[in-house]
């Protein structure tokens, strides 16, 4: 099956501060998510960018499907950003809606 | 928007028993739903595939006789764990979405704690 890598594992940053979390994905892929996962498990849709670019507030995300990766841009951090961001694949050769999520990234953001 | 409930939120039961998690979508049909299991500190894993109207489908080592799937209808989808053990302790999540090519929608999850 896809096979999925999120990078880096943990990221520490002042608040305040902008980041980039990376996804790379091993095939072509029929849909690409990002979420973040509050400490409370909730999972929070972020993007659906199985191509393209798209922005949202502080947020903005890039997919590059003929290389294979996504990469997530957080400007401005806050507080609240805490937590972990899985990208999650659904891969081109996969019945609809059959997920794989890389291991994750885990932000921390200090005030 | 799309939007998937889950119930209970959380659920604390005794060795042996059974519990059953629902998973409904609120403003939309959805024939084919997901049910993910995550541990502590991992990511999700998919468990099975709801099928309204047939039979689940379940992923490589997920037991189908533990974990029973029941998708009565076009919005709800139950998961069951019978005969709970301690290792089933864990965070289960169930998702849908309105087709191909477009996103996936995850309810809140339930945390399931077995004593």
């Amino acid at each position: 099956g896809i096979q999925v890598e999120q990078s880096p594992p943990d990221l520490i940053l002042q608040e305040g501060a902008n980041s980039t979390l990376r996804c790379n994905f091993s095939d072509s892929v029929n849909n690409l998510q990002w979420f973040h996962q509050n400490p409370w498990g909730q999972l929070i849709n972020l993007f659906y960018i199985p191509s393209g670019t798209k922005q949202n507030g502080r947020l903005s995300a890039t997919t590059v499907a003929t290389e294979r990766y996504s990469l997530l841009y957080i400007s401005s951090s806050q507080t609240t950003d805490s937590g972990v961001y899985f990208c999650a694949v659904e891969g081109g050769g996969t019945s609809y809606g059959k997920l794989t999520f890389g291991q994750g990234t885990i932000l921390t953001v200090h005030p | 928007g799309a939007v998937v409930s889950q119930h209970p939120s959380w659920v604390i039961c005794k060795s042996g028993t059974s519990v059953k998690i629902e998973c409904r979508s609120l403003d939309f049909q959805a024939t084919t739903m997901f049910w993910y299991r995550q541990f502590p500190k991992q990511s999700l894993m998919l468990m099975a595939t709801s099928n309204e109207g047939s039979k689940a489908t379940y992923e490589q080592g997920v037991e189908k006789d533990k974990f029973l799937i029941n998708h009565a209808s076009l919005t709800l989808s139950t998961l069951t764990v019978t005969s709970a053990h301690p290792e089933d302790s864990s965070f289960y999540i169930c998702s849908a979405g309105q087709g191909k090519y477009s996103p996936l929608h995850f309810g809140n999850g339930t945390r399931l704690t077995v004593t």
